[in-house]
């Protein structure tokens, strides 16, 4: 059985940098064909997906956040980290972190964490 | 950078009407779409992948075709629990079609 928790803070201060934890169980990031990645939605707005990290380290990012995102992943401990920088009120959001999985060329995501809200508010 | 295109935004239906949704890609993507359905406060389920196939336990109402810039969700014959928000993904997810009752 696949779970993912998202963990961090509930608020912080413009300028600040966000970090978030995945941690997640039923599966190994070793395994090939496997990823986590992040997506995050604001109040009422779309979904946006922010990064990826696959089973071999490699690593995707939103074109339109790239300079801001930072993903890494700890496979002992079965968790994956995302750092953002500089963040802004507009990156309030509900962030979810999901369980990847490569078809061919391309990657899904098949299992989600329940999500966290992150508030950014002086 | 790729682009997906939802249409529409919003779509009012009935109970057993048949629903189409409309994903374009700003270039080719040969057949790596995905479809996900989301209802308030809960987090994204996956539909559909590879464009047409159907993830495990999705009924078999909803279906998914295309290839390269032009993809659709259909489902066939519209169910209250199918109210919800539409999203296709490529990595960068579409603007999303909001279901709603007519």
């Amino acid at each position: 059985q696949i779970t993912l928790k998202e963990s961090g803070p509930t608020l912080v201060k413009p300028t600040q940098t966000l970090t978030l934890t995945c941690t997640f169980s039923g599966f190994s990031l070793s395994t090939s064909g496997v990823g986590v990645g992040w997506i995050r939605q604001p109040p009422g707005k779309a979904l946006e997906w922010l990064a990826l990290i696959y089973w071999n380290d490699d690593k995707r990012y939103s074109p339109s956040l790239k300079s801001r995102l930072t993903i890494t992943k700890d496979t002992s401990k079965n968790q994956v980290v995302l750092t953002m920088t500089n963040m802004d009120p507009v990156d309030t959001a509900t962030y979810y972190c999901a369980h990847g999985v490569v078809v061919v060329a391309a990657t899904h995501f098949d299992y989600w964490g329940q999500g966290t809200l992150v508030t950014v508010s002086s | 950078d790729i682009q997906l295109t939802q249409s529409p935004s919003f779509l009012s239906a009935s109970v057993g009407d048949r629903v189409t949704i409309t994903c374009r890609a700003s270039q080719g993507i040969s057949s790596y779409l995905a479809w996900y359905q989301q209802k308030p406060g809960k987090a994204p389920k996956l539909l559909i992948y590879a464009a047409s196939t159907l993830q495990s336990g999705v009924p078999s109402r909803f279906s998914g075709s295309g290839s390269g810039t032009e993809f659709t969700l259909t489902i066939s014959s519209l169910q209250p629990e199918d109210f919800a928000t539409y999203y296709c993904q490529q990595l960068l997810f579409g603007g999303g079609t909001k279901v709603e009752i007519k």
